[in-house]
Protein backbone atom coordinates (compact mmCIF):
# COMPACT_ATOMS: atom_id res chain seq x y z
CA UNK A 1 0.00 0.00 0.00
CA UNK A 2 0.93 3.70 -0.17
CA UNK A 3 0.81 4.08 3.62
CA UNK A 4 2.14 2.63 6.39
CA UNK A 5 -0.72 0.37 8.45
CA UNK A 6 -0.41 -0.76 11.61
CA UNK A 7 -2.86 -3.42 14.00
CA UNK A 8 -4.47 -2.89 15.82
CA UNK A 9 -5.30 0.73 16.71
CA UNK A 10 -5.98 -0.26 20.05
CA UNK A 11 -5.06 -2.82 22.54
CA UNK A 12 -5.66 -3.28 26.20
CA UNK A 13 -4.11 -6.09 28.27
CA UNK A 14 -3.76 -7.00 31.93
CA UNK A 15 -0.62 -6.71 33.81
CA UNK A 16 1.02 -9.86 32.61
CA UNK A 17 -0.76 -10.81 29.61
CA UNK A 18 1.07 -10.74 25.78
CA UNK A 19 0.51 -8.42 23.44
CA UNK A 20 1.21 -8.53 19.65
CA UNK A 21 1.17 -5.26 17.40
CA UNK A 22 1.56 -5.32 13.41
CA UNK A 23 2.44 -3.10 10.88
CA UNK A 24 2.37 -4.02 7.12
CA UNK A 25 5.37 -1.26 5.30
CA UNK A 26 4.59 1.01 2.13
CA UNK A 27 4.81 -1.70 -0.90
CA UNK A 28 8.81 -1.55 -2.05
CA UNK A 29 9.96 -0.51 1.18
CA UNK A 30 12.32 -2.84 3.03
CA UNK A 31 13.62 -1.20 6.01
CA UNK A 32 10.74 -0.87 9.27
CA UNK A 33 11.29 0.49 12.24
CA UNK A 34 9.69 0.27 15.76
CA UNK A 35 9.74 3.23 18.59
CA UNK A 36 7.77 3.58 21.24
CA UNK A 37 6.21 7.16 22.46
CA UNK A 38 4.91 7.32 25.88
CA UNK A 39 2.83 9.64 27.45
CA UNK A 40 3.33 11.76 23.92
CA UNK A 41 6.26 12.36 24.82
CA UNK A 42 9.80 11.96 23.00
CA UNK A 43 10.34 8.26 20.86
CA UNK A 44 12.76 5.75 21.42
CA UNK A 45 13.59 3.22 19.00
CA UNK A 46 12.95 -0.09 19.52
CA UNK A 47 14.41 -2.33 16.41
CA UNK A 48 14.84 -1.93 13.04
CA UNK A 49 14.88 -4.60 9.88
CA UNK A 50 15.75 -4.57 6.27
CA UNK A 51 13.68 -7.09 4.87
CA UNK A 52 13.38 -10.48 7.29
CA UNK A 53 16.88 -9.26 8.68
CA UNK A 54 17.56 -7.53 12.03
CA UNK A 55 19.07 -4.10 11.29
CA UNK A 56 19.63 -2.81 14.29
CA UNK A 57 18.15 -3.76 18.10
CA UNK A 58 20.10 -1.65 20.01
CA UNK A 59 17.33 -0.12 21.59
CA UNK A 60 15.22 -3.42 22.30
CA UNK A 61 14.81 -4.48 25.77
CA UNK A 62 16.48 -7.71 26.16
CA UNK A 63 13.23 -9.41 28.00
CA UNK A 64 9.85 -9.42 27.23
CA UNK A 65 10.20 -7.73 23.49
CA UNK A 66 10.69 -9.91 20.43
CA UNK A 67 10.09 -8.78 17.04
CA UNK A 68 9.87 -9.75 13.61
CA UNK A 69 9.59 -9.53 9.97
CA UNK A 70 8.60 -12.81 7.85
CA UNK A 71 8.62 -12.44 4.10
CA UNK A 72 5.02 -11.80 2.75
CA UNK A 73 3.54 -10.91 6.29
CA UNK A 74 2.96 -8.12 8.78
CA UNK A 75 6.13 -7.12 10.74
CA UNK A 76 5.12 -7.91 14.43
CA UNK A 77 6.32 -6.63 17.51
CA UNK A 78 5.48 -8.89 20.71
CA UNK A 79 5.59 -8.20 24.06
CA UNK A 80 5.87 -11.35 26.48
CA UNK A 81 4.31 -10.57 30.06
CA UNK A 82 3.56 -7.05 30.06
CA UNK A 83 3.76 -4.58 32.55
CA UNK A 84 2.73 -1.11 33.46
CA UNK A 85 5.40 0.89 32.12
CA UNK A 86 4.48 -0.88 28.67
CA UNK A 87 1.81 1.09 28.25
CA UNK A 88 2.83 3.71 25.24
CA UNK A 89 2.08 4.33 21.59
CA UNK A 90 4.22 2.09 19.47
CA UNK A 91 4.70 3.53 15.53
CA UNK A 92 5.84 1.72 12.67
CA UNK A 93 8.20 3.71 10.34
CA UNK A 94 9.12 2.10 6.46
CA UNK A 95 11.88 3.34 4.38
CA UNK A 96 13.01 2.25 0.68
CA UNK A 97 16.95 3.30 2.22
CA UNK A 98 17.35 4.80 5.17
CA UNK A 99 20.90 7.00 5.80
CA UNK A 100 20.61 7.85 2.18
CA UNK A 101 17.68 10.01 1.18
CA UNK A 102 16.96 10.37 5.11
CA UNK A 103 13.34 12.13 4.53
CA UNK A 104 12.01 8.81 3.46
CA UNK A 105 11.16 7.40 6.78
CA UNK A 106 7.04 7.29 6.78
CA UNK A 107 5.77 6.55 9.89
CA UNK A 108 2.39 4.45 10.54
CA UNK A 109 -0.46 5.77 13.04
CA UNK A 110 0.49 3.84 15.49
CA UNK A 111 -0.88 1.13 17.95
CA UNK A 112 -2.02 2.34 21.20
CA UNK A 113 -0.95 -0.55 24.10
CA UNK A 114 -3.09 0.26 27.64
CA UNK A 115 -1.71 -2.21 30.41
CA UNK A 116 -3.94 -2.29 33.50
CA UNK B 1 25.36 9.79 25.66
CA UNK B 2 23.29 11.44 22.29
CA UNK B 3 20.04 13.73 23.26
CA UNK B 4 18.38 16.05 21.94
CA UNK B 5 16.24 18.01 23.47
CA UNK B 6 13.66 21.22 23.01
CA UNK B 7 13.47 24.58 25.56
CA UNK B 8 9.98 24.94 25.48
CA UNK B 9 6.95 22.04 25.64
CA UNK B 10 4.59 24.73 24.49
CA UNK B 11 3.83 27.67 22.31
CA UNK B 12 1.23 29.76 21.97
CA UNK B 13 1.07 32.02 18.60
CA UNK B 14 -1.36 34.31 17.20
CA UNK B 15 -2.63 33.08 13.70
CA UNK B 16 -0.59 35.17 11.07
CA UNK B 17 2.34 35.60 12.91
CA UNK B 18 5.32 33.73 12.91
CA UNK B 19 6.19 30.79 15.15
CA UNK B 20 9.48 29.81 16.28
CA UNK B 21 10.86 26.61 18.09
CA UNK B 22 13.94 25.69 19.56
CA UNK B 23 15.56 22.40 19.61
CA UNK B 24 19.54 21.63 21.16
CA UNK B 25 21.51 18.83 20.58
CA UNK B 26 24.29 17.49 22.23
CA UNK B 27 26.09 15.35 19.75
CA UNK B 28 28.45 17.38 18.40
CA UNK B 29 29.27 14.57 16.04
CA UNK B 30 25.33 14.68 14.98
CA UNK B 31 25.13 15.89 11.29
CA UNK B 32 21.93 15.55 9.90
CA UNK B 33 18.95 16.58 11.24
CA UNK B 34 14.76 16.68 10.91
CA UNK B 35 11.69 18.33 12.14
CA UNK B 36 8.65 16.13 12.29
CA UNK B 37 4.94 17.27 12.95
CA UNK B 38 2.73 15.36 14.83
CA UNK B 39 -0.94 15.80 15.01
CA UNK B 40 -3.40 14.15 17.71
CA UNK B 41 -4.31 10.48 16.85
CA UNK B 42 -1.13 10.64 14.07
CA UNK B 43 2.24 9.36 13.62
CA UNK B 44 5.16 11.48 12.79
CA UNK B 45 4.86 13.83 9.48
CA UNK B 46 8.55 14.97 8.25
CA UNK B 47 8.58 18.45 8.04
CA UNK B 48 12.18 19.35 6.49
CA UNK B 49 15.34 18.21 7.00
CA UNK B 50 18.89 19.91 7.15
CA UNK B 51 22.93 18.39 6.88
CA UNK B 52 25.47 19.60 8.97
CA UNK B 53 26.88 21.33 6.26
CA UNK B 54 24.36 23.67 5.98
CA UNK B 55 23.23 26.79 8.57
CA UNK B 56 20.19 27.19 6.90
CA UNK B 57 17.55 25.56 4.60
CA UNK B 58 13.85 26.46 3.41
CA UNK B 59 11.13 24.86 2.36
CA UNK B 60 6.98 26.30 1.96
CA UNK B 61 6.40 28.51 4.84
CA UNK B 62 9.35 27.05 7.55
CA UNK B 63 12.51 27.60 7.55
CA UNK B 64 15.08 25.63 9.69
CA UNK B 65 18.25 27.29 11.20
CA UNK B 66 21.11 25.34 12.47
CA UNK B 67 23.89 26.96 14.99
CA UNK B 68 26.34 24.03 15.11
CA UNK B 69 28.66 26.13 17.51
CA UNK B 70 26.18 26.25 20.32
CA UNK B 71 24.50 23.06 19.07
CA UNK B 72 20.97 24.82 18.40
CA UNK B 73 18.41 24.18 15.75
CA UNK B 74 14.84 26.14 15.29
CA UNK B 75 12.50 25.67 13.10
CA UNK B 76 10.86 28.61 11.87
CA UNK B 77 7.13 28.58 10.34
CA UNK B 78 5.78 32.09 8.49
CA UNK B 79 2.15 33.05 9.09
CA UNK B 80 1.19 30.33 11.29
CA UNK B 81 -2.25 28.69 10.52
CA UNK B 82 -4.87 26.86 12.54
CA UNK B 83 -3.67 23.60 11.26
CA UNK B 84 -0.02 24.19 11.87
CA UNK B 85 -1.28 23.42 16.12
CA UNK B 86 0.54 20.36 16.77
CA UNK B 87 3.39 18.81 18.38
CA UNK B 88 6.27 19.12 17.10
CA UNK B 89 10.26 17.32 17.39
CA UNK B 90 13.31 17.86 16.18
CA UNK B 91 15.68 14.70 15.55
CA UNK B 92 18.72 13.93 14.61
CA UNK B 93 19.96 10.65 12.65
CA UNK B 94 21.36 8.32 15.18
CA UNK B 95 23.95 5.25 16.24
CA UNK B 96 26.73 4.48 14.23
CA UNK B 97 27.14 2.79 11.12
CA UNK B 98 24.43 4.79 9.91
CA UNK B 99 21.43 2.59 10.33
CA UNK B 100 18.87 5.16 9.96
CA UNK B 101 17.54 5.11 13.74
CA UNK B 102 16.13 8.37 14.77
CA UNK B 103 17.16 10.07 17.91
CA UNK B 104 14.18 12.50 19.05
CA UNK B 105 13.93 15.31 20.91
CA UNK B 106 10.96 16.27 23.50
CA UNK B 107 8.78 17.88 21.48
CA UNK B 108 7.35 21.41 21.68
CA UNK B 109 3.12 21.70 21.66
CA UNK B 110 2.34 24.44 19.17
CA UNK B 111 -1.41 26.11 19.75
CA UNK B 112 -2.25 28.84 16.87
CA UNK B 113 -4.90 31.46 18.16
CA UNK B 114 -7.34 32.23 16.25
Amino acid sequence: GEEVAQTPKHLVRGEGQKAKLYCAPIKGHSYVFWYQQVLKNEFKFLISFQNENVFDETGMPKERFSAKCLPNSPCSLEIQATKLEDSAVYFCASSPRPGVSYNEQFFGPGTRLTVL
Amino acid sequence: GESVGLHLPTLSVQEGDNSIINCAYSNSASDYFIWYKQESGKGPQFIIDIRSNMDKRQGQRVTVLLNKTVKHLSLQIAATQPGDSAVYFCAELGGSGNTGKLIFGQGTTLQVKP
